[in-house]
């Protein structure tokens, strides 16, 4: 079946240090795959996505590159800020008309 | 981006009474809403897939009876936990979407709602 699998939490970072958050999956056929983030009190919001292999989704300083060798798609940033603290989550879909199918999310804390 | 409302966004209950959670899709129409249940350090599992105007989908091992789910409008599709349980305790995130299948536009969640049953 299909299942992603990603880095348990919490993790908590100083403001400015480099962040990697780990995703891999199993999937039947080529999946779409996404971050999302869910902030404090809100709800889930799509952070960065990519759709076929060697695409890299980024937003907010974000990225992710889709490796389909190594059927992954890490979270990266570069310098986090306390305003990142949250909790994401990796997902991937199989087809358009298929739902999401998520990881169990890491929460980030980023310290002053 | 468009906004989803779940509410409420936490109940206490006691075990034996139903619950009813709300998911509103408040600045679009959402033909398709989709129920996921968070248990605490787990995924989000997808729980059932519902259609406006017509009965849900409901993913293997969901109990259907007591997970009672209704898209009666375009704007807003209700759970209802029946007879709640202790085990039933979880956070339930809404979504939904425009449109039909096959979709290339963006999914929208709800808050969550946090069911605590005693």
């Amino acid at each position: 079946g299909n299942s992603v699998t990603q880095m348990e939490g919490p993790v908590t970072l100083s403001e400015e240090a480099f962040l990697t958050i780990n995703c891999t999956y199993t999937a039947t056929g080529y999946p779409s795959l996404f971050w999302y983030v869910q902030y404090p009190g809100e709800g889930l919001q799509l952070l960065l996505k990519a759709t076929k292999a060697d695409d890299k989704g980024s937003n907010k300083g974000f990225e992710a590159t889709y490796r389909k060798e190594t059927t992954s798609f890490h979270l990266e940033k570069g310098s986090v800020q306390v305003s990142d603290s949250a909790v994401y989550f990796c997902a991937l879909r199989v087809s358009g008309n298929t739902p999401l199918v998520f990881g169990k999310g890491t929460r980030l804390s980023v310290i002053a | 981006g468009a906004v989803v409302s779940q509410h409420p966004s936490w109940v206490i209950c006691k075990s034996g009474t139903s619950v009813k959670i709300e998911c509103r899709s408040l600045d679009f129409q959402a033909t398709t809403m989709f129920w996921y249940r968070q248990f605490p350090k787990q995924s989000l599992m997808l729980m059932a897939t519902s259609n406006e105007g017509s009965k849900a989908t409901y993913e293997q091992g969901v109990e259907k009876d007591k997970f009672l789910i209704n898209h009666a409008s375009l704007t807003l599709s209700t759970l209802t936990v029946t007879s709640a349980h202790p085990e039933d305790s979880s956070f339930y995130i809404c979504s939904a979407r425009e449109g039909q299948a096959p979709w290339t536009g963006e999914l929208f969640f709800g808050e969550g709602s946090r069911l605590t049953v005693l």
